[in-house]
């Protein structure tokens, strides 16, 4: 089956710092998601991204599908942005999301 | 409005209890989705329901799993004769139907419900 690849798995910056994650996905994809799972565990869909780029505020994501990658940048971080951040593909016009394993991220103040 | 909701928050069971867990959708949400995540790891899909259809089980990892919804309302999973491997968060979801503009399928996540088999 596809393969969700997020790097770097664990990532602690210092508050103001901006910083890149990325997804690698195997096969080719009908969509692509990210998601944040807060320190509480809740989680808020934050891009919803099948191709090209999006911004909203400090967060931006652009998604290469020919080349099956997708990245999300995080400028000017802030301790409210720390938690877990994830990329889940949707393969085909099938519904599932199949989930990369996150990347968790802490900012320090 | 009121998001998804669910509960319990957090369920201690024993090994071989039978436990049930409850998902309230977004009122007008017709497809709605139950995940399992285990410590540290992303989510897994267990089940898919969309309105009236037939559910997709085809996630579920074994056949003490199971899961009902009645019309386009409350969602109960059930897991029966637990198995410490069935510890995780267990994580609702729900979405508007799927259509032709793509940001229709945005689903969004419940607090989830925190299992524990002892």
């Amino acid at each position: 089956g596809i393969q969700v690849e997020q790097s770097p798995p664990d990532l602690i910056l210092q508050e103001g710092a901006n910083s890149t994650l990325r997804c690698n996905f195997s096969d080719s994809v009908n969509n692509l998601q990210w998601f944040h799972q807060n320190p509480w565990g809740q989680l808020i869909n934050l891009f919803y991204i099948p191709s090209g780029t999006k911004q909203n505020g400090r967060l931006s994501a652009t998604t290469v599908a020919t080349e099956r990658y997708s990245l999300l940048y995080i400028s000017s971080s802030q301790t409210t942005d720390s938690g877990v951040y994830f990329c889940a593909v949707e393969l085909d016009s099938n519904y599932q999301l199949i989930w990369g394993a996150g990347t968790k991220l802490i900012i320090k103040p | 409005g009121a998001g998804v909701s669910q509960s319990p928050s957090n369920k201690v069971t024993e090994k071989g209890k039978d436990v049930e867990l409850r998902c309230d959708p977004i009122s007008g949400h017709t497809a709605l989705y139950w995940y399992r995540q285990r410590l540290g790891q992303g989510l897994e899909f267990l089940i898919y329901f969309q309105g009236n259809s037939a559910p997709d089980k085809s996630g579920l990892p074994s056949d003490r799993f199971s899961a009902e919804r009645t019309g386009e309302s409350v969602s109960t999973l059930t897991i029966q004769r637990t198995q410490q491997e069935d510890s995780a968060v267990y994580l609702c979801a729900s979405s508007l139907p799927l259509g032709p503009a793509p940001d229709t399928y945005e689903q969004y996540f419940g607090p989830g419900t925190r299992l524990t088999v002892t």
